[in-house]
């Protein structure tokens, strides 16, 4: 219950595609679900987050989708550009405690 | 802009020795956290720290790890006696107060257990 579940493992985008990446939960307890992009030698840093009273939030060209029913949310990068390959990932936050589970994260290469 | 620091960048050691992994949280957050990150794997959790006492960990951080903020801005990690499987990238992060949500992740610290 505890888990969130990520894909794909690794995505391949040409330049000013779209990228999605699809997560998926199951703890009706997590309330908080922000994503992280990660390049190599760094740490995480966070993109986006929403919180389940909405069904989407978009900032500049990162947009999240929430479907509370479904219990699945998905990062969406319009026009993606080579400088957005990095590792991706999801992660939710129950209420009862503070840390966050991440999902395994997503490859993404954006090629030129 | 305020940020995480961790310290060392890379730390190298035997197996069975002590480690201490330091951090700097941002100087006005009050929650502190350490996740650790094998190479090529996720993120995951270790302990959370908040008002001076553990308030939550993983079934990762058993008896050989510790948590200690000495002295009111550093927040360490320590690994009393290190085995291979350690060898990780240690992340602390840390968060302002209750209803703030961001949590800002450090550099990292890569510990390569020998």
């Amino acid at each position: 219950q505890q888990q969130v579940k990520q894909s794909p493992q690794s995505l391949i985008v040409q330049k000013g595609g779209i990228s999605i990446i699809n997560c998926a939960y199951e703890n009706t307890a997590f309330d908080y679900f922000p994503w992280y992009q990660q390049f190599p030698g760094k740490g995480p840093a966070l993109l986006i987050a929403i919180r389940p009273d909405v069904s989407e939030k978009k900032e500049g060209r990162f947009t999240i989708s929430f479907n509370k029913s479904a219990k699945q949310f998905s990062l969406h990068i319009m026009d993606s550009q080579p400088g957005d390959s990095a590792t991706y990932f999801c992660a939710a936050r129950g209420n009862y405690g503070q840390n966050f589970v991440f999902g395994p994260g997503t490859r993404l290469s954006v090629l030129p | 802009e305020p940020e995480v620091t961790q310290t060392p960048s890379h730390q190298v050691t035997q197996m069975g020795q002590e480690v201490i992994l330091r951090c700097v949280p941002i100087s006005n957050h009050l929650y502190f956290y350490w996740y650790r990150q094998i190479l090529g794997q996720k993120v995951e959790f270790l302990v959370s720290f908040y008002n001076n006492e553990i308030s939550e960990k993983s079934e990762i951080f058993d008896d050989q790890f510790s948590v200690e903020r000495p002295d009111g801005s550093n927040f360490t990690l320590k690994i009393r006696s290190t085995k291979l499987e350690d060898s990780a990238m240690y992340f602390c992060a840390s968060r302002g107060g209750r209803g703030r949500n961001i949590q800002y992740f450090g550099a990292g610290t890569r510990l390569s257990v020998l």
